[in-house]
C-alpha cells in the first residue's frame, strides 16, 4: 500500500515552453502533497507544500509564478514549470501523506521525473 | 527550524564488511527520524524509522538505526554489506510533517 506515481518520468522540453509534472496517490488519499527538487549529488530542497483544496504554501526563495502547484483532488497533484530555462533542469520528486496510510507523520515517495531543459 | 547533518559525504567499504552512516540532528520539539536509500535516477525508499518507544529501529535489507536523544544522534548501521546497498542515504527529520533531509551518504561497496 501507499503508492505514489509520478509522470512522466522524464521530460526534455525547450527554453521558454512550459511543462506539466503529475503526482498521484495510487491507493490512498493525500490529505498533503510535497514537491521537492534535487540537484545532481545533492539532497532533496522542499520546494511547496500543498493541502487538497488549498494553495499550496512556497518554501522561501521558491518563486510561486514560476512553479505552478494545483492539488485539486486527494490523488492528484500538478507541478507545471513555466517558461523552464536550462537552470530548472533537475530531478523533480513528489511525496504525499494523509489518513490510513498506515504510516502516520510518514511521507511516500514517488519515483520522480527528471526534467531538461534544452 | 529542525535540520539534519550527515556527517560522511562518502563511506566506501568492502563487501561484508560492517557500515555506519552517521546523522545528527537539531530541533528544540520531539521530531521523528528517518532513514531513506536512492537509486541512481529513482525516488527515496524508506529503510527505516523512528516515531517513539525503542530506541533500537530495525528496518529492511537488514539495516538498523539506534535513537540517542541526549548525543540528538541516529545512525544507521549494517553488520555485513553486499555490491547491491551501493547507493545514497538520507536522514531526515520531520516536525509536524515538516521533513527536512541531510545532504546525503554516498555508500560504495567494493569487491
Amino acid at each position: 500500500g501507499a503508492v505514489v506515481s509520478q509522470h512522466p518520468s522524464w521530460v526534455i522540453c525547450k527554453s521558454g515552453t512550459s511543462v506539466k509534472i503529475e503526482c498521484r496517490s495510487l491507493d490512498f488519499q493525500a490529505t498533503t502533497m510535497f514537491w521537492y527538487r534535487q540537484f545532481p549529488k545533492q539532497s532533496l530542497m522542499l520546494m511547496a507544500t500543498s493541502n487538497e483544496g488549498s494553495k499550496a504554501t512556497y518554501e522561501q526563495g521558491v518563486e510561486k509564478d514560476k512553479f505552478l502547484i494545483n492539488h485539486a483532488s486527494l490523488t492528484l497533484s500538478t507541478l507545471t514549470v513555466t517558461s523552464a530555462h536550462p537552470e530548472d533542469s533537475s530531478f523533480y520528486i513528489c511525496s504525499a501523506t494523509g489518513p490510513g496510510t498506515g504510516g502516520i507523520y510518514e511521507q511516500y515517495f514517488g519515483p520522480g521525473t527528471r526534467l531538461t531543459v534544452t | 527550524a529542525q535540520s539534519v547533518t550527515q556527517l560522511d559525504s562518502q563511506v566506501p567499504v568492502f563487501e561484508e564488511a560492517p557500515v555506519e552512516l552517521r546523522c545528527n540532528y537539531s530541533s528544540s520539539v520531539s521530531v521523528y527520524l528517518f532513514w531513506y536509500v536512492q537509486y541512481p535516477n529513482q525516488g527515496l525508499q524508506l529503510l527505516l524509522k523512528y516515531l517513539s518507544g525503542s530506541t533500537l529501529v530495525k528496518g529492511i535489507n537488514g539495516f538498523e538505526a539506534e535513537f540517542n536523544k541526549s548525543q540528538t544522534s541516529f545512525h544507521l548501521r549494517k553488520p555485513s554489506v553486499h555490491i547491491s546497498d551501493t547507493a545514497e542515504y538520507f536522514c531526515a527529520v520531520s516536525v509536524n510533517n515538516d521533513m527536512r533531509f541531510g545532504a546525503g551518504t554516498r555508500l560504495t561497496v567494493k569487491p
